[in-house]
């Protein structure tokens, strides 16, 4: 079955780190994916998506994604993290199918 | 980008009774979803509502628990039926347009 999996429950990050949320996919094909963001009694947000073309992709907030084909991972990484980037990270395919996502944690 | 209007937020209801969500967009779109998210969980496709025909439902998901309309292409409802506590969750609704989904911010039912 085509899925994606967030290997990670929880990320710990300091203010001003870099951040890496951890997604990889199995999808025959050429993949469409996704990242939302939920932040606490909000609906989702969508970040960014690859659907071709570039394999880093720049999104919303200054996330950017790395689609690698090889590792078959599309990590989502930001270069220096906010206290308000804590919130529930979806990784996505095509747009339905929703990872289990992982909670982003960033202390001042 | 497609603005959509969930109501209500939350509710509590009592068990054995029943809960319309209404799903309102601002534009006119083919494809509704409906999703419920369990409390610490990720969000599991309910169905898919195209206008002029029936929901198509996802393993474990039934038409007589999840009756779902699709009126016309800016309007749909999802109603959870015979509520038990075990359908406290957030349910939200989601369109489609091109390769992006947009979200409601969800409806919270507490079942007691």
């Amino acid at each position: 079955a085509q899925s994606v999996a967030q290997p990670e429950d929880q990320v710990n990050v300091a203010e001003g780190n870099p951040l890496t949320v951890k997604c990889t996919y199995s999808v025959s094909g050429n993949p469409y994916l996704f990242w939302y963001v939920q932040y606490p009694n909000r609906g989702l947000q969508f970040l960014l998506k690859y659907i071709t073309g570039d394999n880093l992709v720049k999104g919303s907030y200054g996330f950017e994604a790395e689609f690698n084909k090889s590792q078959t991972s599309f990590h989502l990484k930001k270069p220096s993290a906010l206290v308000s980037d804590s919130a529930l990270y979806f990784c996505a395919f095509s747009p339905l199918v929703f990872g289990k996502g992982t909670r982003l944690s960033v202390i001042a | 980008s497609a603005v959509i209007s969930q109501k209500p937020s939350r509710d509590i209801c009592q068990r054995g009774t029943s809960l319309t969500i209404q799903c309102q967009v601002d534009s006119q779109v083919t494809m509704m979803f409906w999703y419920r998210q369990q409390p610490g969980q990720s969000l599991t496709l309910i169905a898919t509502a195209n206008q002029g025909s029936e929901a198509t439902y996802e393993s474990g998901f039934v038409i007589d628990k999840f009756p779902i309309s699709r009126p016309n292409l800016t309007f749909s409802t999802l109603t959870v039926s015979n509520m038990s506590p075990e359908d406290s969750s957030i349910y939200l609704c989601s369109v489609g347009q091109g390769s992006e989904a947009f979200f409601g911010q969800g409806t919270r039912l507490t079942v007691v």
